[in-house]
């Protein structure tokens, strides 16, 4: 079965930095998009960034571009998103997501940012 | 953006639930293809998408979920409501970029 595994989400200091890792299974990483959403408390889903899964394009929300970067390792079907500079209204729930359409959600980590 | 309508919604199982979703623009891409979806997240839960295309539903989505419309207008419609169903509903532009979420109708139960 496909699964997505998110993991690296805690509290954080205002202007601090935090890595997201999702380990992916279940089907063939290299070959799929993969993307960043994230759920603040209460508000609606915000997309956060996108990358191709054949040659690398990154996409950015103009809330995180400069401060987020996306990245992959398909040797070790993992997605990654480096958080640097983060605000309080960084504070969500971040959810793995796999495919451009959306195809399929992890269960999401936590993400805190606050003094 | 995307503009959903209404905000919430109270429906008695069995009954017919509609969601609206509004584009600022055509979402008709230079493919011919409308990249428009439907996601329902439970209370706790992740998302999962009903919808994809305006109108195809995913696998394991139960028939009575639909969507239509076209260009820049958009529904969701459940036939007969039941409990499981509750949460909120998001539409998805996918195309173009920026990928734009409504922001959300919240579906109770009566």
């Amino acid at each position: 079965d496909e699964q997505l595994l998110e993991s690296g989400g805690g509290l954080v200091q205002p202007g601090g930095s935090l890595r997201l890792s999702c380990e992916a299974s279940g089907f063939t990483f290299s070959n799929s998009a993969m993307n960043w959403v994230r759920l603040a408390p209460g508000k609606g889903l915000e997309w956060v960034s996108t990358i191709s899964g054949s040659d690398y394009s990154t996409y950015y929300a103009d809330s995180v571009r400069g401060r987020f970067t996306i990245s992959r390792d398909n040797s070790k079907n993992t997605l990654i998103l480096q958080m640097n500079n983060l605000r309080a209204d960084d504070t969500a729930i971040y959810y793995c997501v796999r495919h451009w359409g959306f195809e399929f959600w992890g269960q999401g980590t936590q993400v805190t940012v606050s003094s | 953006g995307m503009t959903q309508s209404p905000l919430s919604l109270s429906v008695t199982p069995g009954q017919p639930a509609s969601f609206s979703c509004r584009s600022s623009q055509s979402l008709v891409s230079s493919d011919g293809v409308t990249y428009l979806s439907w996601f329902h997240q439970r209370p706790g839960q992740s998302p999962r998408r009903l919808i994809y295309q305006i109108s195809n539903r995913d696998s394991g989505v139960p028939d009575r979920f639909s969507g239509s419309g076209s260009g820049s207008e958009f529904t969701l419609t459940i036939s007969r409501v039941e409990a499981e169903d509750v949460g909120v509903y998001y539409c998805l532009q996918a195309l173009p970029w920026p990928k734009t979420f409504g922001q959300g109708t919240k579906l109770e139960i009566k």
